[in-house]
């Protein structure tokens, strides 16, 4: 059964400040991972995508980056504003199954402090 | 923003009470999959609905069950409301197999009471 593990479950930092937030998955036959950002209360947005034939995806400050073999992915936010508050998830979905049956961590509450 | 919406925001109901909510998909989207997001916690998949039937289903009793229409639009429907199923409930519209991306929709926030 696959598990997804996000950590930490909260981070606050300065503005500016580079960071890192981590992901887990326990079974390597994903199809592809995904970030997610959400703001509170509110729907999912797609940050990044990663087929499993990939290493990593980049847009603009974010930069994620698949390790299969190991079970691990990590976004890399780029000198971190306020607006970048909110809560991050990560999500996989299964070889063989249609892209959006989705599994997906418990997130990181993101602060960003002025 | 995305062309996935969701009705009603926002709804109330009381336990033992029946709810219908509904999601419209994306244009050119055959696809629509339903989770449930408690408070803190990440999506649980709920079901998927492919070109309407059904196609896998989560960890999720059979009151909770689904309807996808021609147009490619669905609904999730719950029974038997209990005050665990407080939670907000959102829908994603992608291509289905073989294609990746797609959009979630703003959510619905059920409260039981």
């Amino acid at each position: 059964k696959q598990e997804v593990t996000q950590i930490p479950a909260a981070l606050s930092v300065p503005e500016g400040e580079n960071l890192v937030l981590n992901c887990s998955f326990t079974d390597s036959a994903i199809y592809n991972l995904q970030w997610f950002r959400q703001d509170p209360g509110k729907g999912l947005t797609s940050l990044l995508l990663i087929q499993s034939s990939q290493r990593e995806q980049t847009s603009g400050r974010l930069n994620a980056s698949l390790d299969k073999s190991s079970g691990r992915s990590t976004l890399y936010i780029a000198a971190s504003q306020p607006g970048d508050s909110a809560t991050y998830l990560c999500a996989v979905s299964r070889q063989g199954d249609s892209s959006y049956k989705l599994i997906f961590g418990s997130g990181t509450r993101l602060l960003v402090r002025p | 923003e995305t062309g996935v919406t969701q009705s009603p925001t926002h709804l109330i109901k009381t336990r033992g009470q029946q709810v219908t909510l509904r999601c419209s998909s994306q244009s050119g989207h055959n696809t629509v999959s339903w989770y449930q997001q408690a408070l803190g916690q990440g999506p649980q998949f709920i079901f998927q609905y492919y070109r309407e039937e059904e196609n896998g289903r989560g960890n999720f009793p059979p009151r909770f069950s689904g309807l996808q229409f021609p147009n490619y639009s669905s609904e999730l429907n719950v029974n038997a409301l209990e005050l665990d199923d407080s939670a907000l409930y959102l829908c994603a519209s992608s291509l289905g197999f073989g294609v990746s991306g797609g959009f979630f929709g703003q959510g619905t926030r059920l409260t039981v009471v």
